[in-house]
């Protein structure tokens, strides 16, 4: 089966630094997503994309966070300054939406540690 | 809004039995998807069933089922002949479309005990 692939798996930073989660969906994907899960808590919307742009982002995505597509395989989440309640597992998917019957495919996951 | 409700935070099965996950949800959308996902303690989303709300008939895959109540927004996961390699959280999940974002209940963090 296909994957979506994330690198890093472990990130560690200081707080106030600048962080890059890369991701490389599924190669004939169109919609992408980023999703995180604080430790034990559930898991969090954070922004969809599509046709180059988002397409929907939740109230977590503030000014510090941005996405971009830089290539057609990367798909990137940037933390601007980040904080400690960054802290997180950070998953992202991607779907196809084939008429209906597309499935969402997840990311192994980045865990992000702010120190 | 939409919204999902798993009011079991943690359960247990012992192995071969059979265990339902409850979950209920909100929306005021006429057509929706809905979801059971597992995270074993890896941390990897696992689908393990998905219902689209216009079908009448309950998804079934292998030893998992769903019983999908349209009416009272209720969406149960039953796992049947339950295996060590059950135990996990599980996540019930709504979506308007196959492509929208999905929204995530609380999760129920299941045991299975051999």
């Amino acid at each position: 089966e296909p994957e979506v692939t994330q690198t890093p798996s472990h990130q560690v930073t200081q707080m106030g630094q600048e962080v890059i989660l890369r991701c490389v969906p599924i190669s004939n994907h169109l919609y992408f997503y980023w999703y995180r899960q604080i430790l034990g808590q559930k898991v969090e919307f954070l922004v969809s994309f599509y046709n180059n742009e988002i397409s929907e982002k939740s109230e977590i995505f503030d000014d510090q966070f941005s996405v971009e597509r830089p290539d057609g395989s990367n798909f990137t989440l940037k933390i601007r300054s980040t904080k400690l309640e960054d802290s997180a597992m950070y998953f992202c998917a991607s779907t196809d939406w084939t008429g209906g019957r597309g499935k969402l495919f997840f990311g192994s996951g980045t865990q992000l540690s702010v120190l | 809004a939409q919204t999902v409700t798993q009011s079991q935070p943690e359960m247990s099965v012992q192995e071969a039995e059979t265990v339902t996950l409850s979950c209920t949800y909100d929306t005021s959308e006429s057509n929706y998807y809905l979801f059971w996902y597992k995270q074993p303690p890896s941390r990897q989303m696992i689908l393990v069933i998905r219902q689209e709300a216009y079908k009448q008939q309950n998804a079934t895959e292998n030893r998992f089922s769903v019983n999908f109540q349209k009416a009272a927004k209720s969406f149960s996961l039953k796992i049947s002949d339950s295996q060590l390699g059950d135990t996990a959280m599980y996540f019930c999940a709504l979506s308007k479309t196959s492509y929208d974002k999905v929204i995530f209940g609380p999760g129920t963090s299941l045991s299975v005990i051999p």
